[in-house]
């Protein structure tokens, strides 16, 4: 059964750093291309970045380019995001998400995880 | 990059009756890259439909996608309890990935 347990979220302040993990198990890890979605408190879903399954491409949103920086380690089947000059409205529910597809970067989600909330407030 | 746009913003109606969503692309979507996911309360998105009219892994077949270019559209045949929620259409063909603004399809 495939499982998608996200952790680290909480509360930071404007300007703070985060990493969030995302702790993957039923699947091989290392074929898919993962990514993360967020959906801010009440509003819809926004893709965040997504990484091969190799962890050599990565592509982010405008939104975060800069800020954010997803990677992996595949030895520990774990999905990273490390989220730097946080702003308020980075405020949101952070899923992690599988591709459907293995061993192609097509950010279509079979799978997602519970969700971490990250609130970003003085 | 593509802009999707669905509607209505909400659908009231009984359960037994079919509902009709529609998302509309800003260009062409390329090779039917559609998709649309449901939410409930409180719970991650789930994938229903994807390539426009493939349904996927356990969706039941009251679930049905069609359309192509711009204007695409799911149909749920027979409305279930459980199918009052929020629904999004998604382009994957390219990055950035949209996502629609959503549909709430509630109980009249």
């Amino acid at each position: 059964e495939v499982q998608l347990v996200e952790s680290g979220g909480g509360l930071v302040q404007p300007g703070g750093s985060l990493r969030l993990s995302c702790g993957a198990s039923g699947f091989t890890f290392s074929n898919y291309a993962m990514s993360w979605v967020r959906q801010a408190p009440g509003k819809g879903l926004e893709w965040v970045s997504s990484i091969s399954g190799s962890g050599t491409s990565t592509y982010s949103a405008d939104s975060v380019k800069g800020r954010f920086t997803i990677s992996r380690d595949n030895s520990k089947n774990t999905l990273y995001l490390q989220m730097n000059s946080l702003r308020v409205e980075d405020t949101a529910v952070y899923y992690c998400a599988k591709d459907l597809t293995p061993r192609l970067l097509l950010p279509l989600f079979d799978y997602w995880g519970q969700g971490t909330l990250v609130t970003v407030s003085s | 990059e593509i802009v999707l746009t669905q509607s209505p913003g909400t659908l009231s109606l009984s359960p037994g009756e079919t509902a009709t969503l529609s998302c509309r692309a800003s260009q062409s979507v390329g090779s039917r890259y559609l998709a649309w996911y449901h939410q409930k309360p409180g719970q991650a998105p789930r994938l229903l439909i994807y390539g426009a009219s493939t349904r996927a892994t356990g969706i039941p077949d009251r679930f049905s996608g069609s359309g192509s270019g711009t204007d695409f559209t799911l149909t749920i045949s027979g409305l279930e309890p459980e199918d009052f929620a929020l629904y999004y259409c998604q382009q994957y063909g390219s990055t950035p990935p949209p996502f629609g603004q959503g549909t709430k399809v509630e109980i009249k």
